[in-house]
C-alpha cells in the first residue's frame, strides 16, 4: 500500500532563507510519480513541482526544488530564498502507476511552514 | 481562478440530510477527482472519473456516490449526514493524457458543515 510521511508538523524559517521540507514514501511499483502542493490559508491547493521516479535529474521550478533521493525513497522539497507569502501548508503526494494514468495520487499529513520577517 | 468552478463554496446543513455538490473541470479536462479534506483524516481519495466512467475509487462511504456527465461536469453525492461528514470537498482535474508533470488542477473547495 502507498504511504507518504510528512514528519515535520510545523516549521519556521526566516525570510530569504533557505528551508527544507521532508517526505517520505513507501511503494513497491519500479513507476510512480511525486507531487507538492501548497495550500494558503485561503484554502486552495496549488501544484508545485512534480517528480518521476525515471526521472535522472530532480525537478525544479523557479525557487522550488525537489531533492529527490530514490534509494532512500525520500523527495524532499528545497524552497529557496523565502518569501511571506510562502506561508502555508505544504503537502507531499504519489501517484503509482502507468505514466499515463493519475489514479489514486494519496496525500501526505502535510506540513505548516511559517515565514518569519 | 484555477478553471476548476466548485459550487456551492459553503454548505450548512443538518444530520440526515442529502447534499449535491458539483464540479465543472477545467475546458479540455477529460479527468474528475474528488476529494475530502477533514481535521483528523487530512486529504483522502475519494473517487476518479475519466471521460464518464468511473476509473477509480478510493476510501468513498457507500452513503456517498458520483457521476461524471456528458458535458464532463461532475456531483458528489453526500446522503444520511453525519456529523462526522463535515469537511472541505475539494474537486480538482486534469487532462489525462501524460501532462502529470502539471499535477491536477484544484477547485476551491466545498466547505460542508453538518450540524
Amino acid at each position: 500500500a502507498q504511504k507518504i510521511t510528512q514528519t515535520q508538523p510545523g516549521m519556521f524559517v526566516q525570510e530569504k532563507e533557505a528551508v527544507t521540507l521532508d517526505c517520505t514514501y513507501d511503494t513497491s511499483d519500479q513507476s510512480y510519480g511525486l507531487f507538492w502542493y501548497k495550500q494558503p490559508s485561503s484554502g486552495e491547493m496549488i501544484f508545485l513541482i512534480y517528480q518521476g521516479s525515471y526521472d535522472e535529474q530532480n525537478a525544479t521550478e523557479g525557487r522550488y526544488s525537489l531533492n529527490f533521493q530514490k534509494a532512500r525513497k525520500s523527495a524532499n522539497l528545497v524552497i529557496s530564498a523565502s518569501q511571506l507569502g510562502d506561508s502555508a501548508m505544504y503537502f507531499c503526494a504519489m501517484r503509482e502507476g502507468e505514466e499515463t494514468s493519475y489514479d489514486k495520487v494519496i496525500f501526505g499529513p502535510g506540513t505548516s511552514l511559517s515565514v518569519i520577517p | 481562478d484555477s478553471g476548476v468552478t466548485q459550487t456551492p463554496k459553503h454548505l450548512i446543513t443538518a444530520t440526515g440530510q442529502r447534499v449535491t455538490l458539483r464540479c465543472s473541470p477545467r475546458s479540455g479536462d477529460l479527468s474528475v477527482y474528488w476529494y475530502q479534506q477533514s481535521l483528523d483524516q487530512g486529504l483522502q481519495f475519494l473517487i476518479q472519473y475519466y471521460n464518464g466512467e468511473e476509473r477509480a475509487k478510493g476510501n468513498i462511504l457507500e452513503r456517498f456516490s458520483a457521476q461524471q456527465f456528458p458535458d464532463l461536469h461532475s456531483e458528489l453525492n453526500l446522503s444520511s449526514l453525519e456529523l462526522g461528514d463535515s469537511a472541505l470537498y475539494f474537486c480538482a482535474s486534469s487532462v489525462d493524457s501524460g501532462e502529470y508533470r502539471h499535477g491536477y488542477t484544484f477547485g476551491s473547495g466545498t466547505r460542508l458543515t453538518v450540524v
